[in-house]
């Protein structure tokens, strides 16, 4: 089993729609981050957690330190944002582990 | 400037060449690091360096060569490649300890032939 679980490894959705992404995780954290990736290209760095819930424009984070669980909302979808998105933590001073992706699709 | 820059886009490269990345920053962080990315699969960590030293290398073949110049620069050296070494390469920053927020650059995509 996987340290870090995302589910689901796929989504396709309309424009317009709210969007969810799970991340589970087994293993005591001093953080965790979201993390976006378009087709070909680099990482973007979208959130880093340890507690609570940040806001950037339509993303939205959430942790849950005590049940082990994170989530990325998207609000009002744009076909701007396909790409996979991919939760990564980090147990203590150790390297981030990361998660399978899930690859976001939103159609117009 | 929140930007980490890696050159060339593309490389493609035979099995016997020598050829060599390059990651820039100028965000002053000291710790830079090297993630190699296969298809439909996340980042793995290849080395990090921690105020210019080589601090994490994760049993990578020799055939890969990190080298850190300055606080700035970060390159890959690479020699003797295989196929499989076929991959986006991902160079990264942050800002101080090890691991703190990551900034990504937009990967070098590497073709061995």
């Amino acid at each position: 089993k996987n340290e870090v679980e995302q589910s689901p490894q796929n989504l396709t959705a309309q424009e317009g729609e709210f969007i969810t992404i799970n991340c589970s995780y087994s293993v005591g954290i001093s953080a965790l981050h979201w993390l976006q990736q378009h087709p070909g290209g680099g990482i973007v760095s979208l959130f880093m957690l340890s507690s609570g819930k940040k806001k950037h424009g339509r993303l939205i984070a959430t942790i849950n330190i005590q049940e082990k669980h994170s989530s990325l909302h998207i609000t009002a979808s744009h076909p701007r944002d396909s790409a996979v998105y991919i939760c990564a933590v980090k147990p203590g001073a150790q390297k981030l582990v990361f998660g399978q992706g899930t690859r976001l699709t939103i159609n117009p | 400037d929140t930007e980490v820059t890696q050159t060339p886009k593309h490389l493609v490269m035979g099995m016997t060449n020598k050829k060599s990345l390059k990651c820039e920053q100028h965000m002053g962080h000291r710790a830079m690091y090297w993630y190699k990315q296969k298809a439909k699969k996340p980042p793995e960590l290849m080395f990090v360096y921690s105020y210019e030293k080589l601090s994490i290398n994760e049993s990578v073949p020799s055939r890969f060569s990190p080298e850190c110049p300055n606080s700035s620069l970060l390159n890959l050296h690479l020699h003797a490649l295989q196929p499989e070494d076929s991959a986006l390469y991902l160079c990264a920053s942050s800002q101080e300890a090890v691991f703190y927020e990551q900034y990504f650059g937009p990967g070098t995509r590497l073709t061995v032939t």
